[in-house]
């Protein structure tokens, strides 16, 4: 079975610029969601979505930050303007709605940095 | 509020017990967990704690919970070299919806 799987890997990018980033979660996973960890920092929940269903968007930073999950398969992660500060590691994961308790599985990240 | 911390840095040697330690502040986690980096990889669930428990033991991971105080640990016995990674605790409360808060995390290096 495939893990969660994130594109690109790597992103470097100028200050203003867009970004996107890429999550396709294991197949049958209902839940999805974004983290992202700042250099040296710990780890911060970004969103959960259930299915297409923004279900916790609390941990997004601001307006710049646009998520979307069309179809409840893969999601998408928009940056744009990027600024400086979003530099660091952007991870996904995802779980089954009904596991007992429940068990994220992570990807392998993307590498953002913002010059 | 939420709030984890852990040590950053770890050195044992091969051979050895590798002790992390953690520390939450939110008293309504109802799960406890530990998961492993490696360079270049995601992360990986080591384990798992429930918070009704105090100890939870899986082949060289032992976990111990101290509700009272709000301390998580971790031990590794007979630590290898293909340990060293960076191991995060993460919390997840009741309330909290489903979100995970972690540590900073720790680099545990083993030498030689």
């Amino acid at each position: 079975e495939a893990g969660v799987t994130q594109f690109p890997s790597h992103s470097v990018i100028e200050k203003g610029q867009t970004v996107t980033l890429r999550c396709d979660p294991i197949s049958g996973h209902d839940n999805l969601y974004w983290y992202r960890r700042v250099m040296g920092k710990e780890i911060k929940f970004l969103l959960h979505f259930v299915k297409e269903s923004k279900q916790d968007e609390s941990g997004m930073p601001n307006n710049r930050f646009l998520a979307e999950r069309t179809g409840g398969t893969y999601s998408t992660l928009k940056v744009q303007p990027a600024e400086l500060e979003d530099s660091g590691v952007y991870f996904c994961a995802s779980s089954q709605q009904w596991d007992y308790p429940e068990t994220q599985y992570f990807g392998p990240g993307t590498r953002l940095l913002v010059l | 509020g939420e709030d984890v911390e852990q040590s950053l840095f770890l050195s044992v040697r091969e051979g050895d017990s590798s002790v992390i330690n953690c520390t939450y502040t939110d008293s309504s986690s109802t799960y406890l967990y530990w998961y492993k980096q490696e360079p270049g990889a995601g992360l990986q669930l080591l384990t798992y704690i429930f918070s009704n428990m105090d100890m939870k033991q899986d082949q060289r991971l032992t976990v111990l919970l101290n509700k009272k105080d709000k301390h998580l640990s971790l031990r590794i016995a007979d630590t290898q070299t293909g340990d060293s990674a960076i191991y995060f605790c993460a919390e997840r409360a009741t309330g909290g919806g489903n979100k995970l808060t972690f540590g900073t995390g720790t680099q545990l290096k083993v030498e030689l």
